[in-house]
């Protein structure tokens, strides 16, 4: 079952706008985490964000947990070409519960 | 080795076959993940290990088998395929306590006829 479901399931802008993708999920957690995959390859670590932090940056990501509305942004400010990719949240709940995926968000950035 | 690798990048496999598909990491991580990937469904955990000579069932196990005998490989077998197997598998791993994030393989494309 899935926990973390992405909004917008795709998401096409021009380069050097910025891009916003949301997270929303059903149980409390630990942390959530978001991924890049890009076509054909296996998925990367982008940022992990505690439930008891709001804000959390990495050179041009931002992203931000709401725990009350059990929901997480990511933004990716000055977006390039390269940004190209899907992008998945994961959460990681109480106890011994596995890691579990959203379906992603398709990220289109043209040039 | 850097990293996860996984063997082998693809393979078409008749229904019935036996498929081992292999798995090996050198960054001493003690968590280790096999998920398969499908359109409109996202990664879904099939088995995971916390440490060596430890494994657990995921979300959909049925069908596959995993070992972990040392820390750096974790195979996982497909005793006899079915075409509902056909899929992209990435193997993965973590630090201690798989609270962290996890560092993905490449994937292995497998193709059940």
């Amino acid at each position: 079952s899935q926990q973390g479901e992405e909004d917008p399931q795709a998401l096409s802008i021009q380069e050097g706008e910025n891009a916003t993708m949301n997270c929303s999920y059903k149980t409390s957690i630990n942390n959530l985490q978001w991924y890049r995959q890009n076509s054909g390859r296996g998925l990367v670590h982008l940022i992990l964000i505690r439930s008891n932090e709001r804000e959390k940056h990495s050179g041009r990501l931002r992203v931000t947990l709401d725990t009350s509305k059990k929901s997480s942004s990511l933004l990716i400010t000055a977006s390039r070409a390269a940004d190209t990719a899907s992008y998945f949240c994961a959460t990681d709940s109480s106890g011994n519960t596995p890691l579990v995926f959203g379906k992603g968000t398709r990220l289109s950035v043209i040039a | 080795i850097a990293g996860i690798t996984q063997a082998p990048t693809s393979q078409i496999l008749a229904a019935g076959r036996r498929m081992t598909l292999r798995c090996t990491q050198d960054m001493r991580h003690n968590a280790m993940y096999w998920y398969r990937q499908d359109l409109g469904l996202g990664l879904r955990l099939i088995h995971y290990s916390n440490t060596a000579g430890t494994t657990g069932k995921g979300e959909v196990p049925d069908g596959y088998s995993v070992s972990r005998a040392n820390t750096d490989d974790f195979p996982l077998t497909l005793a006899s395929a079915v075409p509902s197997q056909t899929s992209v598998y990435f193997c993965a791993s973590s630090e201690t306590g798989g609270r962290g994030g996890r560092f993905f393989g490449p994937g292995t494309r497998l193709t059940v006829l």
